[in-house]
């Protein structure tokens, strides 16, 4: 079964600095996607940036990028110039869309806690 | 606007009591899907929808009922086996597209009182 770990539960930054949130992964399949979400103190879901198994190239959307590494089943978020706004719940998710059921089921991790400070 | 719909945004429940969440898409979604959220922990599923008239359970369905009459409609049931009701449900669907992406309602708290 597929797992994902996010082993920071807080993080915090300076407003315009850069961080990194880490993730992890478990799977024995070659082909998926990996996600992540932002939920912040409104609760509403967010897809931040989404990243396919078999695109070497990492992803990349505005101040936001990620490092996936395959090998090692590891998928960090850099969020570059934070904002005030970038304050939210940050998780990590896994798809692989032509599983058996091919069900869309995503697989979250436990998520982070993300502050940004003036 | 295209969207999804969850409703009520707060629902309390009484001791024995079924309650129902509502969630509505206008997005014309085959896929449906019903997820649970506790503090501090990520996102669980409950159940799921791909086509109208079918669906099928997730991680953790015990106590939960489901219906899909509707290709816009996912009403999750709450019924009194849930010991532990209390906790953030978003409703989400998906288009059949290759990358899925999940579009999420803007979530109920349910809360026992």
């Amino acid at each position: 079964a597929q797992t994902v770990t996010q082993s920071q539960p807080e993080m915090s930054v300076q407003e315009a600095e850069t961080v990194t949130l880490s993730c992890t992964y478990d799977t024995s399949e070659s082909n998926y996607y990996l996600f992540w979400y932002k939920q912040p103190p409104s609760r509403q879901m967010i897809l931040v940036i989404r990243q396919e198994a078999y695109k070497q190239q990492n992803a990349t959307e505005n101040r936001f990028s990620v490092n996936f590494q395959k090998a090692a089943k590891s998928f960090s978020l850099k969020i570059s110039d934070s904002q005030l706004g970038d304050t939210a719940m940050y998780f990590c998710a896994f798809m692989n869309p032509w599983g058996d059921s091919n069900t869309g089921k995503l697989i979250f991790g436990q998520g982070t806690t993300l502050q940004v400070k003036p | 606007d295209g969207g999804i719909t969850q409703s009520p945004k707060y629902l309390f429940r009484k001791e024995g009591q079924n309650v129902t969440l509502s969630c509505e898409q206008n997005l014309n979604h085959d896929a449906m899907y019903w997820y649970r959220q506790d503090p501090g922990q990520g996102l669980r599923l409950i159940y799921y929808s791909q086509i109208v008239n079918d669906f099928q359970k997730g991680d953790i369905a015990e106590g939960y009922s489901v219906s899909r009459e509707k290709k816009e409609s996912f009403p999750l049931t709450v019924t009194s086996a849930q010991k532990n009701p209390t906790a953030f449900y978003l409703c989400a669907s998906s288009p059949e597209d290759p990358l899925k992406k999940l579009f999420f309602g803007s979530g109920t708290q349910l809360s026992v009182l």
